[in-house]
């Protein structure tokens, strides 16, 4: 499987900032993938992130709020834009490794809280 | 919104009792994917079924997948209070194998 890294594991953060969050995968990957997980729910995707390309967004996310670097193959970086006490919440990324067999993992997650 | 469902929501059991959960999901898949959470920390990825399988087991884990019924099963045998933990089922589709997550089992094994 990848190692997936996730800095920070956690923060906590003022209302009005904004959070940078790094990913980084031990091995060349074409998707990364960022999901939010609200506190006692479950995951739901943010965006996928392709080397080389803008970001996807999934429905009810915007790259204005969310903005993501994909600068090369091992890493990816998620910005939480101007955050409020409602964006207090697990960020984790994911890959697929080995490419093209579908088998998603998961780096260890940011916890990030906003006062 | 989420594809799936899973039931139950909780689930506690005795140690060396074996733990049932289930998933439904909503739209045709390519394959499904089990995980396991620990205390709100990363998902650890326990076993992926394709459509076009029906069963796959690793260690004490069973997986069925019934795709005309849209659900799938996660069996755990002989439970340990080491299984503690949230268990969640993800459904991917071909493009791309963005995941969609069920709502997630809290499963309390008791030593």
């Amino acid at each position: 499987s990848a190692v997936i890294s996730q800095k920070p594991s956690r923060d906590i953060c003022q209302r009005g900032t904004s959070l940078t969050i790094q990913c980084q995968v031990d091995s060349q990957v074409t998707m990364m993938f960022w999901y939010r997980q609200q506190p006692g729910q479950s995951l739901t995707l943010i965006a996928t992130a392709n080397q080389g390309s803008e970001a996807t967004y999934e429905s009810g996310f915007v790259i204005d709020k969310f903005p993501i670097s994909r600068p090369n193959l091992t890493f990816s970086t998620l910005t939480v834009s101007n955050m409020s006490p409602e964006d207090s919440s697990i960020y984790l990324c994911s890959v697929d490794y080995p490419q093209s067999t579908d088998t998603q993992y998961f780096g260890p997650g940011t916890r990030l809280t906003v006062l | 919104s989420q594809q799936g469902e899973e039931d139950p929501q909780a689930l506690s059991i005795q140690e060396g009792e074996n733990a049932t959960m289930n998933c439904s999901y909503k739209t045709s898949i390519n394959n499904l994917q089990w995980y396991r959470q620990n205390s709100g920390r990363g998902l650890v990825h326990l076993i992926l079924i394709r459509s076009n399988e029906r069963e796959k087991h690793s260690g004490r884990l069973r997986v069925t997948l019934d795709t005309s019924k849209k659900s799938s099963s996660l069996l755990i045998t002989a439970s340990r209070a080491a299984d503690t933990a949230s268990y969640f089922c993800a459904t991917g589709k071909a493009a791309g194998n963005k995941l969609t997550f069920g709502g997630g089992t809290r499963v309390l094994v008791k030593p």
